[in-house]
């Protein structure tokens, strides 16, 4: 029983332009949700997060987006810079004191 | 300030071995948790600490997993005996107690092969 589902497992997306990464969740008790960029051999790590009570939270070249009706939300990286290019992770969790379950992973190729 | 310390980055074992690993979070953080990311997928949660005792460990396969983390600090993750479908990335994550919601942060994970 997934969870949470990222339903691409990889996109290509040209320097400059807008990378829309897609996660779709099933649980609706979630209420925070995050987004983690994962480069090889390290560690997640954390990049932007929004709860419920927002559908929208902007940090320089990121944005995601909640949409709570649809159980769906994405993240935006504009412009796209070639270290960009990593897995990323969408995470949820209830009442932000249970653990995160993770989706599978988009991984992001930004092409010079 | 300093991230999450694990060891060994590495570990190369055959299967009914035993292997235990390290962890180190974030100073001042009481929460502590252990997943496992098999290739391809998600980070998957183990077990959740909060100071020294467990939170959630419903998902850890406690006929041959074990963890602990005495001092409310360092924690250890064991695996005995070790099975083919236990090779995977183990990451550790520390973070704040929890008034409303704080992020994880991730160690560099520990890299299990078994053979």
């Amino acid at each position: 029983d997934q969870q949470v589902k990222q339903n691409s497992p990889s996109l290509s997306v040209q320097e400059g332009r807008i990378s829309i990464l897609n996660c779709d969740y099933t649980n609706s008790m979630f209420d925070y949700f995050l987004w983690y960029k994962k480069y090889p051999a390290e560690g997640p790590t954390f990049l932007i997060s929004i709860s419920s009570i927002k559908d929208k939270n902007e940090d320089g070249r990121f944005t995601v987006f909640l949409n709570k009706s649809a159980k769906h939300l994405s993240l935006h990286i504009v412009p796209s810079q070639p270290g960009d290019s990593a897995v990323y992770f969408c995470a949820a969790s209830s009442s932000g004191n249970t653990p995160l379950v993770f989706g599978k992973g988009t991984r992001l190729s930004v092409i010079a | 300030e300093a991230g999450v310390a694990q060891s060994p980055r590495y570990k190369i074992i055959e299967k009914r071995q035993s292997v235990a690993f390290w962890c180190n979070p974030i100073s001042g953080h009481a929460t502590l948790y252990w997943y496992q990311q098999i290739l391809g997928q998600g980070p998957k949660l183990l077990i959740q600490f909060q100071n020294n005792g467990v939170v959630d460990d419903s998902q850890l396969p406690k006929d041959r997993f074990s963890a602990e983390r005495l001092k409310g600090v360092d924690s250890t993750l064991k695996i005995q005996p070790a099975k083919l479908e236990d090779s995977a990335v183990y990451l550790c994550a520390s973070s704040l107690p929890l008034h409303g919601a704080s992020p994880l942060h991730f160690g560099n994970g520990t890299r299990l092969t078994v053979t």
